[in-house]
């Protein structure tokens, strides 16, 4: 069974950092893109960053580009978020996602349960 | 970016009934167009791939169309526990985005 377990959240101060983990089982980790999809309370999803499959290279959106670090460990079928200077509207329920392939431009076949990144004084 | 514009955002929805859910996107975006369904608490699921294609698992009922600018989403006749929001997304360029979702609600 393909299966995505994530870690990592909690409640953080603003302008500090959290790192998430992203534990996947049941496929064949390096072959696919993986990426980070976040949903604010009451709001819509907005992805986050991706890296590719078979070593490929990590993307991010404007708002998070030069703040969150993308990065997966193809030994230990993990994707991780580094997550630094946070800010308020970085509050989300953070989910991880299986691409349908190896490349950055594919639908998300498989999603995590989430995990909450509360950022808060 | 290309902007992914979902209506309606709400609909209420007898059982049975059939329901379509359109996805405009800002430029054309060939059949790069997907579709997900968020149950209150859950996950997203993916329900329609690259505009038309199915899903194992999924139920029948769910059915894409469109290509371009223009999609659809149709559930044929509608049962209760498709109460859920529904989300497009596009995976043409970079950033990927989402539309706002749809709210459907069983009358």
């Amino acid at each position: 069974e393909v299966q995505l377990v994530e870690s990592g959240g909690g409640l953080v101060q603003p302008g500090g950092s959290l790192r998430l983990s992203c534990a996947a089982s049941g496929f064949n980790f390096d072959n696919y893109a993986m990426s980070w999809v976040r949903q604010a309370p009451g709001k819509g999803l907005q992805w986050v960053s991706a890296f590719s499959g078979r070593g490929g290279s990590a993307f991010y959106p404007d708002s998070v580009k030069g703040r969150f670090t993308i990065s997966r460990d193809n030994s230990k079928s993990t994707l991780s978020l580094q997550m630094n200077s946070l800010r308020a509207e970085d509050t989300a329920v953070y989910y991880c996602a299986k691409g349908t392939g190896s490349a950055t431009y594919h639908a998300f076949e498989i999603w995590g349960q989430g995990t909450v990144v509360t950022v808060s004084s | 970016e290309i902007v992914l514009t979902q209506s309606p955002d709400f609909q209420s929805v007898t059982p049975k009934e059939k329901v379509t859910i359109t996805c405009r996107a800002s430029q054309s975006i060939g059949s790069s167009l997907h579709w997900y369904q968020q149950k209150p608490d859950q996950s997203p699921k993916l329900l329609i791939k690259y505009a038309s294609q199915s899903i194992s698992g999924v139920p029948s009922r769910f059915s894409g169309s469109g290509s371009g600018t223009d999609f659809t989403l149709t559930i044929s006749s509608l049962e209760a526990e498709d109460a859920a929001t529904y989300y497009c997304h596009q995976s043409s360029g970079l950033p990927l985005t989402f539309g706002g979702g749809t709210k459907v609600e069983i009358k």
